[in-house]
């Protein structure tokens, strides 16, 4: 089984901040790795699958990169919509599990 | 336009089974690469992996839910079904729906692209 953790679990920020979210697998997972956006009371949303493959109509401050068991989110500008949870997700054997997500909230 | 929508009971009890329907258009689960999946997540925690069924019928469950949890696809209707035996109040919150999108060679990989709004789901007596 292949566990994901993310850090930090939270953290505050301001608009126009730079953000990195790290994720880490148990295994090598190569890059299959995806990330989703989630905000209160609706379901989560793409934004990068194979660890940098930017998901069609997804802001290019979003960027994503790592491969193995080291991964990162990275937003340049932080914009208002941007306050969320993030969740990372393997999908190196299709269990599909998540990570426990992080949660960006303002400064 | 593709949707997915989730629909079943907002209640049951304790050691009841719970079924639910999840209905979709804009995309066909015959489809190479393609799947329907099932995703949790109760209130105020993260998302758990429940289930996916591939375009094929071929399955995958969750290894900590294998023994309770059941996925089906209708063969002539655009419709997934999770079944989830002895449901017990741990067992509340949001049930999603979403389509898998394979990628890579073979579609060996996948990304869950598009979502219903999800059915919140209380387990008490």
């Amino acid at each position: 089984d292949i566990q994901m953790t993310q850090s930090p679990s939270s953290l505050s920020a301001s608009v126009g901040d730079r953000l990195t979210i790290t994720c880490r697998a148990s295994r090598n997972i190569y890059n299959f790795l995806n990330w989703y956006q989630q905000k209160p009371g609706r379901a989560p949303n793409l934004l990068i699958y194979g660890a940098s493959n930017l998901q069609s109509g997804v802001p290019s401050r979003f960027s994503g990169s790592g491969s193995g068991t080291h991964f990162t989110l990275t937003i340049s500008s932080l914009q208002p919509e941007d306050f969320a949870i993030y969740f990372c997700q393997q999908s190196y054997n299709d269990i599909g599990n998540f990570g426990p997500g992080t949660k960006v909230d303002v400064k | 336009q593709i949707t997915l929508k989730e629909s079943g009971p907002t209640l049951v009890k304790p050691t009841q089974t719970l079924a639910l329907t999840c209905t979709f258009s804009g995309f066909s689960l015959t489809t190479r690469g393609v799947g329907v999946g099932w995703i949790r997540q109760p209130p105020g925690k993260a998302l758990e992996w429940l289930a996916l069924v591939f375009w094929d019928d071929d399955k995958r469950y969750s290894p900590s839910l294998r023994s309770r949890v059941t996925i089906t696809k209708a063969t002539y209707t655009n419709e997934v079904v999770l079944e989830m035996t002895d449901m017990d109040p741990v067992d509340t919150g949001t049930y999603y729906c979403a389509r898998r999108q394979g990628w890579g060679y073979d579609f060996w990989s996948g990304y869950y692209d598009y979502w219903g709004q999800g059915a919140l789901v209380t387990v008490s007596s």
